[in-house]
């Protein structure tokens, strides 16, 4: 199975900081990553696929980069509403996989 | 609108079964591969496994902690997708999603609201 290990585990930034969160994968997986925003009692909201391609009607500051086994993403001003926990998953093999999370927090 | 509902969570002792329904509306869900996703209490996610889409015979994949135990399927139109649960353990409580992929493969963009089990004496 492919190992996705994800940090912070969590982290606080004030509003307008810039976020960043990093994922790597246990293997090359090329591009075959996404990203989660999941609010408390809340299924998971796609924003990132194919580790660099933002959702339709997600925000712009919202941004993935990487490919191979390491792979960032960034919340370039953070805002109130994105606080929340923070997954990638990978999607090169199966079973599909997940980080443990990035929860971020306002300062 | 695009909706997936599930339903059938509850309390089930250890070794005990339950099914889980998920109804999609709003799609054709045949036309799409299905996957339950599940969250134990203040945990990450975890993929559970999938039911492929009828082109591909609604064949289906497991993951290893739950294969043998758990069993996904569809109705005959293959617009509900269940997940059986059996020899259920206290480590299997969690929130159990079903979630789908519309527009890109394997990026999950639909999501039901999650059903709740909860495995306990």
């Amino acid at each position: 199975d492919i190992q996705m290990t994800q940090s912070p585990s969590s982290l606080s930034a004030s509003v307008g900081d810039r976020v960043t969160i990093t994922c790597q994968a246990s293997q090359d997986i090329s591009n075959f990553l996404n990203w989660y925003q999941q609010k408390p009692g809340k299924a998971p909201k796609l924003l990132i696929y194919d580790a660099t391609n933002l959702e339709t009607g997600v925000p712009s500051r919202f941004r993935g980069s990487g490919s191979g086994a390491d792979f960032t993403f960034t919340i370039s001003s953070l805002q109130p509403e994105d606080i929340a926990t923070y997954y990638c998953q990978q999607f090169q093999n199966l079973p599909l996989t997940f980080g443990g999370g990035t929860k971020v927090e306002i300062k | 609108e695009v909706q997936l509902v599930e339903s059938g969570g509850g309390l089930v002792q250890p070794g005990g079964s339950l099914r889980l329904s998920c109804a999609a509306s709003g799609i054709i869900p045949s036309d799409y591969y299905m996957d339950w996703v599940r969250q134990a209490p203040g945990k990450g996610l975890e993929w559970v496994g999938r039911s492929r889409n009828r082109p591909n015979s609604y064949t289906t994949e497991y993951a290893a902690s739950v294969n043998g135990r758990f069993t996904i399927s569809r109705d005959d139109s293959g617009n509900s997708l269940y997940l059986q649960l059996d020899s259920l353990k206290t480590e299997d409580t969690a929130v159990y999603y079903c979630a789908l992929s519309r527009s890109h493969f394997d990026a999950f963009d639909i999501w039901g609201q999650g059903t709740m089990v909860t495995v306990s004496s």
